[in-house]
C-alpha cells in the first residue's frame, strides 16, 4: 500500500486549496478512505470520510467548507478546502480504512497565513 | 459525539518497565477503538485495531485490552525503539481521536 499526498501549499485567509492523494497497492475503488490533520505540535484531528460508494462524514469544524471526494478511475482521493481559516494551518494526511484508518500517507502541509 | 479521554499526556518510564496508556469513552463503542503509534517526523502506524488486535508487523510486546468503556494499551517492556506519541481512535460512531501521550525515557 502506498498513499501520496500533493497540492499543499501557504494560502491566505479565505482562500481556496485542494490536496490530492494518490493511491496504489490495494484496490482503492472497494476501500473507504480518510483525511486527518495535525496542526504543528499538537495531536491528530479528523477530518473527512468518505466510503466505496462515496458516502460522506465530515467533522463539525469543517462542514460546509470542506469537500471529500474521490476518482476510482485515477485512484486519487481528494480534499477541497474552502474558506481557509488560520486554524486550519496542518500537516493533511490521508488514510485508508479498514475498521478506522489504517495505512496513512506521509501528509502535506498545508498553511494559511497572510 | 462520543468524547474520548486519553491519559496520561506524557509518561517517563525506563527501559524495561512495564507500560499502560488509557483512553475512556463517553459511551459505550464496544470495541471499536484503535491505537496508533507516531514516531517524530514520521506519519502515524496503525499498532493495535478492534482494541485487541496487534497489526501485523507490530512487535508482540504491544497488546490492547478493554472493559466497558475503559480502553488500554501496554507495553510489556519498554525498548528505546518504544519512544513515540501515541493516539487512540473511536470508530464506533464517526471517529474520534485521544488528545496523545508523549512517552520518553526516564
Amino acid at each position: 500500500v502506498q498513499l501520496v499526498e500533493s497540492g499543499g501549499g501557504l494560502v491566505q485567509p479565505g482562500k481556496s486549496l485542494k490536496v490530492s492523494c494518490s493511491a496504489s497497492g490495494f484496490t482503492f475503488s472497494s476501500y473507504g478512505m480518510h483525511w486527518i490533520r495535525q496542526a504543528p505540535g499538537k495531536g491528530l484531528d479528523w477530518v473527512a470520510y468518505i466510503s466505496s460508494s462515496s458516502g460522506t462524514v465530515y467533522a463539525d469544524a469543517v462542514k460546509g467548507r470542506f469537500t471529500i471526494s474521490r476518482d476510482n478511475g485515477k485512484n486519487t482521493l481528494y480534499l477541497q478546502l474552502n474558506s481557509l481559516k488560520s486554524e486550519d494551518t496542518a500537516i493533511y494526511y490521508c488514510a485508508s480504512d479498514y475498521g478506522g484508518p489504517d495505512y496513512w500517507g506521509q501528509g502535506v502541509m498545508v498553511t494559511v497565513s497572510s | 459525539d462520543i468524547q474520548v479521554t486519553q491519559s496520561p499526556s506524557s509518561l517517563l518510564a525506563s527501559l524495561g518497565e512495564r507500560v499502560t496508556i488509557t483512553c475512556q469513552t463517553s459511551q459505550s463503542i464496544t470495541n471499536n477503538l484503535n491505537w496508533y503509534q507516531q514516531k517524530p517526523g514520521q506519519a502515524p502506524m496503525l499498532l493495535i485495531y478492534y482494541a485487541t488486535s496487534l497489526q501485523t508487523g507490530m512487535p508482540s510486546r504491544f497488546s490492547g485490552q478493554y472493559s466497558g468503556r475503559s480502553f488500554t494499551l501496554t507495553i510489556t517492556s519498554l525498548e528505546p525503539e518504544d519512544i513515540a506519541n501515541y493516539f487512540c481512535l473511536q470508530h464506533y460512531s464517526a471517529f474520534t481521536f485521544g488528545s496523545g501521550t508523549k512517552l520518553e525515557i526516564k
